[in-house]
């Protein structure tokens, strides 16, 4: 069974930081592509970034470029996403998700159950 | 920056069809994914590559697509189908786009 599990999220101040992990189970963690997605209280989702399987390949979307810097281990089943500078904006679950294997598309098939970030004073 | 455009929500009784839209104007070259996200919860892929149903997901789920709109039908809708659904494609540079979202309320 594919379980991808998200810790790190909490309470932290504007302009603080913050590292989320999630660590994977259940399939060759080293072979799939992995996506940070996020969805603000009560609004949409949105995607972050994504980590290809040997870690040189990543992509940013432009409402976190500079701040954010997701990474991976692959010896820990495990990716990562350092947020920095972070803003009341960024307040969101983030969702870590596997990318399917062999697809003419990079696309998210299993996801975590997400943590819990919140940026306030 | 790439756009996929759904309407915010749709209502159906139960027994009866229901179709959300999706639509931008890269859909006409490239796949479209479709997410389930009931309240409280992770999402759930439902469709996959535009019509796809990946195992586990009842016949009811299918999908299509035509030109640049792309259309989620959820046939013979049960109240257990009440959700958030989200569609989501790539924007041809590496990056992911999600839809707005659609409420579908079966009541």
């Amino acid at each position: 069974e594919v379980l991808l599990v998200e810790s790190g999220g909490g309470l932290v101040k504007p302009g603080g930081t913050l590292r989320l992990s999630c660590e994977a189970s259940g399939f060759t963690f080293n072979i799939h592509y992995m996506v940070w997605v996020r969805q603000a209280p009560g609004k949409g989702l949105e995607w972050i970034s994504s980590i290809s399987h040997g870690g040189g390949n990543i992509d940013v979307a432009d409402s976190v470029k500079g701040r954010f810097t997701i990474s991976r281990d692959n010896a820990k089943n495990s990716v990562f996403l350092q947020m920095n500078s972070l803003r009341a904006e960024d307040t969101a679950i983030y969702y870590c998700a596997r990318e399917a294997l062999g697809a003419p598309d990079l696309y998210p098939d299993y996801w975590g159950q997400g943590t819990l970030v919140t940026v306030s004073s | 920056s790439y756009e996929l455009t759904q309407p915010p929500s749709v209502s159906v009784s139960p027994g009866q069809t229901a179709r959300i839209s999706c639509s931008g104007s890269g859909l006409s070259n490239r796949h479209v994914y479709w997410y389930q996200q009931k309240s409280g919860q992770a999402p759930v892929l439902v469709i996959y590559e535009d019509s796809n149903r990946p195992s586990g997901i009842p016949e009811r789920f299918s999908g299509s697509i035509s030109g640049t709109v792309a259309t989620l039908t959820i046939s013979g809708a049960q109240v257990d189908d009440d959700s958030e659904y989200y569609c989501y494609s790539t924007d041809g540079a590496g990056q992911g786009v999600f839809g707005g979202g659609t409420k579908v309320t079966v009541l």
